[in-house]
């Protein structure tokens, strides 16, 4: 069973372009977290939300939490190449004295110059 | 300084063949997790360290995998007798205890690609 569902799995759009990617629950998270991977490597971080209703922006990315924290949206503005990735988000319940992470389906973005 | 490595980088092996990979955290770091992703995928979770406690194992697909954790700090996953749908990436990370929700960034490692013919 996914907790969470990232939609659209696949997206492959031309530069400059804006597109929105979403993650979905029905559960409550204390917090969401979204990465993005390169092949070959790990999960980077990119941002947490803690608060519901919560809008952060990274450069050209902007994260939102929804106000019931089950879900969240990465929205990227005038897409470059280097945004290539696949995006994942991550819903965080915490489990003693650490955090356990729910990873969702993931986004894989291609961006076309 | 350094971040999370893990070696090896590749590993392949013949079906029904045991495996260990390793992983050095971020030194400091009281919390170390290992998770599975099929290609393309998102992750799985396998298991969790904290400190000196017992692990929480409850993500560990079947008994051919297990994971140890020496002396606070590397740790190793061993699957015994590997099937092919074994055939991952298998992803170590760790993370403070510290912070509030959201703050216990976990740090990953690129990663061991398993391939089981």
């Amino acid at each position: 069973t996914q907790l969470l569902e990232q939609s659209p799995q696949f997206l492959s759009i031309q530069e400059g372009e804006n597109l929105t990617v979403y993650c979905n629950s029905s559960s409550v998270f204390s917090s969401l977290q979204w990465y993005r991977q390169e092949p070959g490597e790990g999960p980077v971080l990119l941002v947490t939300v803690v608060t519901g209703g919560e809008v952060k922006k990274l450069k050209r990315l902007t994260f939102q939490f929804g106000d019931a924290r089950k879900d969240s949206s990465l929205h990227i503005t005038a897409a470059q190449p280097g945004d290539t990735g696949l995006y994942l988000c991550a819903g965080e319940i915490p489990r003693g004295e650490a955090n356990n992470l729910f990873f969702g389906t993931g986004t894989r973005l291609t961006v076309i110059p | 300084g350094a971040g999370v490595s893990q070696s090896p980088s590749n590993k392949v092996t013949e079906k029904g063949k045991d495996v260990e990979l390793r992983c050095d955290p971020i030194s400091g770091h009281t919390a170390l997790y290992w998770y599975r992703q099929s290609l393309g995928q998102g992750l799985e979770f396998l298991i969790y360290f904290q400190g000196n406690s017992a692990p929480d194992k409850s993500g560990l697909p079947s008994d051919r995998f297990s994971a140890e954790r020496t002396g606070g700090s590397v740790s190793t996953l061993t699957i015994q007798r590997t099937q092919q749908e074994d055939s991952a990436v298998y992803l170590c990370a760790s993370s403070l205890k510290k912070g509030t929700s959201g703050q216990k960034t976990q740090y990953f490692g690129p990663g061991t690609r398993l391939l089981v013919l």
